[in-house]
């Protein structure tokens, strides 16, 4: 049962125009979203989170939004640079699952072109 | 800080054989979750262990099982290997005090089942 989705396996985008991911859940409880980035033969990396609470986040070049009534957050990267070539992953945690827990999507590759 | 680290990074067996997993968090850390991931599936959360202790787990078949030691690094073994076993397990570690700690990801432990 996958609670979270990410419904585009591949996006390529231009070095400087705007990368837009995207991410839908089903599961209401889900409280926390997070973004994770990852490369090839390295681990997820923490890039950006956003609570419930708040519908939009930024750090530098990532901005995150969520819209609860949608059950969709989406990650926005601008200017895109092919550093930022890598696979997205989405994840979610719910306060009922608590403790280490959080739902993974898919994962969104990213192709950055010059 | 030395990261997370996984040993071994790549590992072959056979149907039937056993296996086991290591993962050694950040220094302090007290937390240390375990992730399976597989094409197409994303992340799914096996267990999670704090001072020595299971908080959570996922919907995986007994054959999964984890520990953590007193110095907090964990092992994962699963019995009976299924062709199916066949991913990149990934560890994370975190502080373990707030359900929302962001979890620091090794390298992973990519498993083959013959």
């Amino acid at each position: 049962d996958q609670q979270v989705k990410q419904n585009s396996p591949s996006l390529s985008v231009q070095e400087g125009r705007i990368s837009i991911l995207n991410c839908d859940y089903t599961n209401s409880m889900f409280d926390y979203f997070l973004w994770y980035k990852k490369y090839p033969a390295e681990g997820p990396t923490f890039l950006i989170s956003i609570s419930s609470i708040k519908d939009k986040n930024e750090d530098g070049r990532f901005t995150v939004f969520l819209n609860k009534s949608a059950k969709h957050l989406s990650l926005h990267i601008v200017p895109s640079q092919p550093g930022d070539s890598a696979v997205y992953f989405c994840a979610a945690s719910a306060y009922s699952d608590s403790w280490g827990k959080f739902q993974f999507g898919a994962g969104t590759q990213v192709v950055v072109t010059p | 800080k030395a990261g997370v680290t996984q040993t071994p990074r790549y590992l072959i067996k056979t149907r039937g054989q056993q296996v086991t997993l290591s993962c050694s968090p950040i220094s302090g850390h007290r937390s240390v979750s375990w992730y399976q991931q597989t094409p197409g599936q994303g992340l799914q959360f096996l267990f999670e262990y704090f001072s020595e202790t299971q908080r959570n787990k996922g919907n995986f078949p007994g054959r999964f099982s984890g520990r953590q030691f007193s110095n907090s690094r964990s092992e994962m073994n699963v019995s009976t290997l299924e062709l199916g076993d066949s991913a990149l397990y990934l560890c994370a570690s975190s502080p373990g005090q707030g359900r929302t700690d962001t979890q620091y990801f090794g390298p992973g432990t990519r498993l083959t089942v013959l």
